[in-house]
């Protein structure tokens, strides 16, 4: 079975400052992960997407996240937080052979001006 | 080019009535899911279909919810005898193929229950 568990269910941090969203998972085989951004009324947009080549993930809007097997971890990350990144931000898996998604359950980022 | 689309976007029912869900894939994916997000809550898996067959309805919480793409392009997504356990967002969504494992699943907006 597969899962993933965010460790932060809201997040607040200042505009300009560092962006840290905590994920962490479980998959039985060599998983896929993803970072999506759901924002009000809104679809689910992709972030970015890791499948097992560069461990370290470059996504859109300046997001990045980074691959660590020995920590079963996927956390994203933020130089710098803009206003416009307030949203909610899910983190899901997809193991291989398996093509259904399995979803966090979500972090909510504010972002303080 | 025009993502996924869903219709209607919200839904009201009275306890017990039928509904029926739209989701209008990206032109010549060929791979359609299913997910229900309760409110709070990240997208739950229901269904997953493959140009017109349906490999897998695990996710389907009960028989009263039936899921069809009989030309294997837009789906229906039908609920009988609503209850209000089934007010949620149901999100559409699509890929490319049907594998490898690697492809993107691109979201339409949701539909909103609402079961009174």
């Amino acid at each position: 079975a597969q899962s993933v568990t965010q460790l932060d269910s809201h997040v607040s941090v200042s505009e300009g400052t560092p962006v840290l969203l905590r994920c962490n998972y479980s998959s039985s085989y060599s998983p896929s992960l993803f970072w999506y951004v759901q924002h009000p009324n809104k679809g689910l947009q992709l972030l970015l997407k890791y499948t097992s080549a560069a461990t370290l993930v470059k996504g859109i809007n300046g997001f990045e996240a980074e691959f660590k097997k020995s920590e079963t971890s996927f956390h994203l990350t933020k130089p710098s937080a803009h206003m416009s990144d307030a949203a909610e931000y899910f983190c899901v898996v997809r193991a291989f052979g398996n093509e259904k998604l399995t979803f966090g359950t979500g972090t909510r980022l504010t972002i303080i001006p | 080019g025009a993502g996924v689309s869903q219709s209607p976007r919200y839904k009201v029912a009275k306890r017990g009535q039928d509904v029926a869900l739209r989701c209008d894939p990206i032109s010549g994916h060929v791979s359609l899911f299913w997910y229900q997000q309760a409110l709070g809550q990240g997208p739950e898996f229901l269904t997953y279909f493959q140009n017109e067959a349906q490999l897998d309805k695990s996710g389907l919480p009960s028989d009263r919810f039936f899921a069809e793409r009989p030309e294997g392009s837009v789906s229906t997504l039908k609920i009988q005898r609503t209850q209000q356990e089934d007010s949620a967002v149901y999100l559409c969504a699509s890929s490319l193929s049907g594998g490898p494992s690697t492809d993107t699943q691109y979201f339409g907006p949701g539909t909103r229950l609402t079961v009174l």
